[in-house]
């Protein structure tokens, strides 16, 4: 069970290159989000997606498009890179509770590392 | 709009019990509160969550105050590989996003 992988585990890019960061999970969870990480900064919600075909965003979504044709996977894209886009990004998956209860706690990915030159 | 408030760093010696702080004083109802930690630079881990009843787990215990406005997470026997940023998270209704803030920084010295 390798549970939430993310690639690639680094990324050079120049201004304005394009690329898609990859994330794929294989607990069968429904949620599944994309965080950016700022150095001494804690984590900050880009997209999101409660299921195959829906996805939302979250509170920094400019600059970065994503899809869900999959319940595994949730690929973020980067169309046209800015150094403002240097950070470290987090997938992370759970499921969605059935109930009101809101209790499954969200499993990470160890992250890409990307700067933008 | 931050939900939560942590104090930004901590110390603790080796073997005592850590106590980490955090105020969240306009939850909901319905809200439960989240711990995660982060190691150096790796995905934030899991600890805990709680609605309103203290709980415990192998990793931790986590009380909540009866007005349900603050929570501690308590590590019992601290350790040097618990040195992380630890995030206090109140889970916000009808979806399942978190927002993380900017945690509270723990070191662990021997």
């Amino acid at each position: 069970n390798a549970g939430v992988t993310q690639t690639p585990k680094f990324q050079v890019l120049k201004t304005g290159q394009s690329m898609t960061l990859q994330c794929a999970q294989d607990m069968n969870h429904e949620y599944m989000s994309w965080y950016r990480q700022d150095p001494g900064m804690g984590l900050r919600l880009i997209h999101y997606s409660v299921g195959a075909g829906i996805t939302d965003q979250g509170e920094v979504p400019n600059g970065y498009n994503v899809s869900r044709s999959t319940t595994e996977d949730f690929p973020l894209r980067l169309l046209s890179a800015a150094p403002s886009q240097t950070s470290v990004y987090f997938c992370a998956s759970s499921r969605i509770g059935t109930d009101s209860s809101y209790n499954s706690p969200l499993h990470f990915g160890n992250g890409t590392r990307l700067t933008v030159t | 709009d931050a939900k939560t408030t942590q104090p930004p760093s901590m110390d603790c010696a080796e073997g005592r019990a850590a106590n980490l702080p955090c105020n969240h004083s306009t939850i909901s109802g319905n809200e439960y509160v989240y711990w995660y930690r982060q190691i150096h630079s790796q995905g934030p881990q899991y600890i805990i969550h709680g609605l309103k009843n203290n709980e415990t787990n192998e990793m931790a215990s986590l009380i909540i105050t009866e007005d349900r406005k603050s929570s501690t997470l308590i590590l019992p026997h601290a350790t040097l590989r618990d040195t992380a940023v630890y995030y206090c998270i109140v889970r916000v209704p009808d979806n399942n996003d978190m927002r993380f803030g900017a945690g509270t920084r723990l070191t662990v010295k021997p």
